[in-house]
């Protein structure tokens, strides 16, 4: 069994400060993870992924997570906000189990940006 | 293609009539999903196809809901006497299939269909 929870619905940051979403983890098995940004009206884009390499992990646009497997946690964090980073984003969960592969989204945490 | 198409990208139905969505996954990918996402939530399971097969349909609401896929490829999603809790985005993805753990099989999604049930 596999769920991830994100622990805030909503943040609010102002432009050029940090940003901090976080995600917590649940898997019987070595689990990859992946964040993902929605835009309004649009798809669901691959922010970064862990596959048991590095534990710090870096994506697009300058966002990063970190692997804590003590924690079962994977933040994601950007050092400087931009306005155009006003998204939703997922932490998904996957793992191999039973002859399937189902990733698993967490409910998403809405980033809202201020000037 | 180059990415995941979905179709219709709009469709306004009445309530009771039958619609189908169609999906288009990358080509060579063999696994393909399809997910539900209702106004202000995350996204809802709906089926997984390896191939053509369907390993886990459990995600399915009801038995209104169907999904095929031929030749490995296409699928479509069907809801049949639709009703206003079923709309939603619904949005399909693809990925290389089952792999060894920890291969983190990337999952690529289309801009999905948008349903409203009137």
């Amino acid at each position: 069994a596999q769920s991830v929870t994100q622990l805030d619905s909503h943040v609010s940051v102002s432009e050029g400060t940090p940003v901090l979403l976080r995600c917590n983890y649940s898997s019987s098995y070595s689990p990859s993870l992946f964040w993902y940004v929605q835009h309004p009206n649009k798809g669901l884009q691959l922010l970064l992924k862990y596959t048991s390499a590095a534990t710090l992990v870096k994506g697009i646009n300058g966002f990063e997570a970190e692997f804590k497997k003590s924690e079962t946690s994977f933040h994601l964090t950007k050092p400087s906000a931009h306005m155009s980073d006003a998204a939703e984003y997922f932490c998904v969960v996957a793992a191999p189990s039973g002859g399937s592969y189902i990733p698993t989204f967490g409910r998403g945490t809405s980033l809202i940006v201020h000037p | 293609g180059a990415g995941v198409s979905q179709s219709p990208s709009n469709k306004v139905t009445e309530k009771g009539k039958d619609v189908e969505l169609r999906c288009d996954p990358i080509s060579g990918h063999t696994a393909l999903y399809w997910y539900r996402q209702s106004l202000g939530q995350g996204l809802e399971f709906l089926i997984y196809f390896q191939g053509n097969s369907a390993p886990d349909k459990s995600g399915l609401p009801s038995d209104r809901f169907s999904a095929e896929r031929t030749g490995g490829s296409v699928s479509t999603l069907t809801i049949q006497r639709t009703q206003q809790e079923d709309s939603a985005v619904y949005l399909c993805a693809s990925s290389w299939g089952q792999s060894q753990p920890r291969s983190g099989n990337t999952i690529y999604f289309g801009e999905g269909s948008w349903l409203t049930v009137v």
